[in-house]
């Protein structure tokens, strides 16, 4: 089964620092990809995906990904983070190319990020 | 447009109790997935339920059912609560099975 790795649990950064939050996957097949933020007490909601063309995506708010193929990583970067970016962020991964599986995503466990003023 | 909507917000059961959680998916979707989030943890896939039936399931026990009603919404329902069970519960629905999920704000289960 796919599995997804996200190394940093926690990242304290101050105002207009550069943000990179790892995210590795497990399965080499054909993959779509998935950044996800939870501000405080709000729900799930999607910051960018990736599904073909372009590696490099840009999602809402300034936020952009790049996919490695060769590395099954997905990191997801900000280049001078705010106040408002303290939120909980989640990498998830569809395996797109396999039927049985399809629709379901695998999560990883999340990175805490706060931003200090 | 509303968005996914679940309820109810909190929920507090006695272990052994049943439960039961429902989903309105947002408008124009027809698949409607579960995930269940313990705390400090990231969500976990527990099945999909596409033109009612379901379609996909993960590594839950058989205590853990589902239904999808012909105007696409969803109920999970949970049997023989353990404490293990406290959780937020997430619903997403998608226009297809393979498409982009949006999440609803979850249900808050507690089990004393």
């Amino acid at each position: 089964a796919q599995s997804v790795s996200q190394h940093n649990h926690h990242v304290i950064l101050s105002e207009a620092a550069s943000l990179e939050l790892g995210c590795n996957y497990s399965y080499g097949g054909t993959v779509n990809l998935f950044w996800y933020v939870q501000y405080p007490g709000q729900h799930l909601q999607l910051l960018l995906k990736y599904f073909s063309g372009d590696p490099l995506v840009k999602g809402i708010k300034g936020f952009e990904a790049e996919f490695i193929k060769s590395k099954f990583s997905f990191n997801l970067r900000k280049p001078s983070v705010q106040w408002s970016d303290t939120a909980e962020y989640f990498c998830a991964v569809n395996d797109s190319g396999r039927g049985s599986t399809l629709g379901r995503l695998y999560f990883g466990r999340g990175t805490q990020l706060t931003v200090w003023p | 447009d509303a968005g996914v909507t679940q309820s109810p917000t909190h929920l507090i059961k006695t272990r052994g109790q049943q439960v039961t959680l429902r989903c309105s998916p947002k408008s124009g979707h027809d698949t409607v997935s579960w995930y269940q989030q313990a705390l400090g943890q990231g969500p976990q896939f527990i099945f999909q339920y596409y033109e009612e039936e379901e379609r996909q399931r993960g590594n839950f026990p058989d205590r853990f059912s589902g239904h999808q009603f012909p105007n696409y919404s969803s109920e999970l329902n949970v049997n023989a609560l353990l404490l293990g069970d406290s959780a937020l519960y997430l619903c997403a629905s998608s226009l297809n099975q393979g498409d982009e999920q949006y999440f609803g704000p979850g249900t808050r289960l507690t089990v004393t």
